[in-house]
């Protein structure tokens, strides 16, 4: 079956760095998904990764091990707005069929 | 326009109830999905259109009917509903075809849900 892994919740200072991990099993692969939400709201866009390495865009980098099955979300100079949950999401085989982790809450205090 | 708009934003209907949810887009999207997301839950997959045509139904009780009657426009009809059915309704669309990212989905902001 699918299997999609993340923490439940993760508590970060104001400007520190937050490291979120997802770690998958899946029948196929064909790119993986970071998606931020807030409570009560859409999720919404962050990164996509589909082969191998670090992606960066601004304070969010995002990095992919296929072989390995595994992928993190990096946060940094976390700001209060920051505090949602973060969703890892996997293309496993049919286009636009995503699954979903159960996504990892991150609160940010100050 | 990078927006998918969806009405209404919150809902509150009985058991014998039939209501629609609705959403639109207009960034030429030709892929459109319905996820259900329960409190604290990842979204699950209920539906996908493709140039208008259903593609894939995840299984989904038929008391839920999705409809898309342009390529703009997608809409879920909900009849005899359970109080479990009760959870936020998303809506995504994306685009189709070759290239990295191109399944990339833009969500509404859903309809807030509950079965009384």
């Amino acid at each position: 079956g699918q299997n999609i892994d993340q923490p439940t919740e993760m508590t970060a200072t104001e400007g520190a760095i937050v490291q979120i991990n997802c770690t998958y099993q899946t029948s196929g692969f064909n790119g993986l998904f970071w998606y931020q939400q807030h409570a009560g709201e859409a999720p919404t866009f962050l990164s996509y990764n589909v082969l191998d390495g670090l992606e960066e865009k601004g304070r969010f980098s995002s990095f992919l091990s296929r072989s390995k099955g595994y992928s993190y979300l990096l946060l940094k100079e976390l700001q209060m707005k920051d505090s949602a949950s973060y969703l890892c999401a996997v293309k496993a085989d049919s286009w636009g069929k995503l699954q979903f982790g159960a996504g990892t809450q991150v609160v940010v205090t100050p | 326009d990078t927006e998918v708009t969806q009405t209404p934003k919150h809902l509150v209907m009985g058991m014998t109830n039939k209501k629609s949810l609705k959403c639109e887009q207009h960034m030429g999207h030709r892929a459109m999905y319905w996820y259900k997301q329960k409190a604290k839950k990842p979204p699950e997959l209920m539906f996908v259109y493709s140039y208008e045509k259903l593609s894939i139904n995840e299984s989904v009780p038929s008391r839920f009917s999705p409809e898309c009657p342009n390529s703009s426009l997608l809409n879920l009809h909900l009849h005899a509903l359970q109080p479990e059915d009760s959870a936020l309704y998303l809506c995504a669309s994306s685009q189709m075809g070759v290239g990295p990212g191109n399944e990339k989905l833009f969500f509404g902001s859903g309809t807030q849900l509950s079965v009384l």
